[in-house]
């Protein structure tokens, strides 16, 4: 049964750290996206990600987040440095083709505390 | 830019009752897809409806997109335990690729 898997599931973090997040979307899916979930602002798009190149990561405030898709098995989120307005569940979702028909499939997230 | 609205965000029901939600979109979209997410875990792909005023069902949940699509409603008859959870709606942002404008989501309570 395939899956997207991201690591670590979990991780609380000082004010200041770098954090860094990684995703495996399914084998052969050429599509991903970041999203960042809060109570207050729900489900946003931080960044996306086609045949490993980014298209769009206009949602990702700059200054202190990247990501990248090394290779097509991984792709990452990093915050440096990270503040406790970062505290959020961050999810990875994949998707066979960047088609608006298509399925996202969502990883597990990472729940990230910021102290 | 493209909204999705919700509303309310939250819904409590006695287990048993008929539950309906709906979602509403500022532009005319191409199609409409519902995601459900449990409490502490993941959004997990619903359905998708693609034509005006398409109804699909899964077991107890009616999904219905709206003649103009615009909107969507999702009814779950005789609600269980096993429903709860958020039931998101989305819709693409362009149609030329797969970014979707996510509603906040409707967080369903049953109570036994």
């Amino acid at each position: 049964d395939a899956r997207v898997t991201q690591t670590p599931r979990h991780k609380v973090t000082e004010m200041g750290q770098e954090v860094t997040m990684r995703c495996q979307p399914i084998l052969g899916h050429n599509t991903v996206f970041w999203y960042r979930q809060t109570m207050m602002q729900g489900l946003e798009l931080l960044a996306y990600f086609r045949n490993r190149a980014p298209l769009d990561d206009s949602g990702m405030p700059k200054d202190r987040f990247s990501a990248e898709m090394p290779d097509a098995t991984l792709a990452t989120l990093k915050i440096q440095p990270s503040e406790p307005r970062d505290s959020a569940v961050y999810f990875c979702a994949s998707l066979a083709r960047d088609s608006p028909t298509d399925t996202q499939y969502f990883g597990p997230g990472t729940r990230l505390t910021v102290l | 830019g493209q909204q999705v609205m919700q509303i309310p965000q939250y819904q409590h029901v006695q287990e048993g009752e008929d539950f309906t939600t709906y979602c509403n979109s500022s532009t005319t979209l191409s199609n409409i897809q519902w995601y459900k997410q449990r409490p502490g875990g993941h959004p997990v792909f619903l359905i998708q409806l693609v034509k005006s005023g398409e109804v699909k069902k899964q077991k107890r949940l009616t999904f219905q997109f709206g003649e103009a699509k615009k909107n969507s409603s999702l009814h779950i008859t005789a609600t269980q335990t096993t429903d709860v959870g958020t039931y998101f709606c989305a819709g693409p942002m362009t149609g030329a690729n797969s970014k979707l404008t996510f509603g906040k989501g409707i967080t369903l309570s049953v109570r036994p």
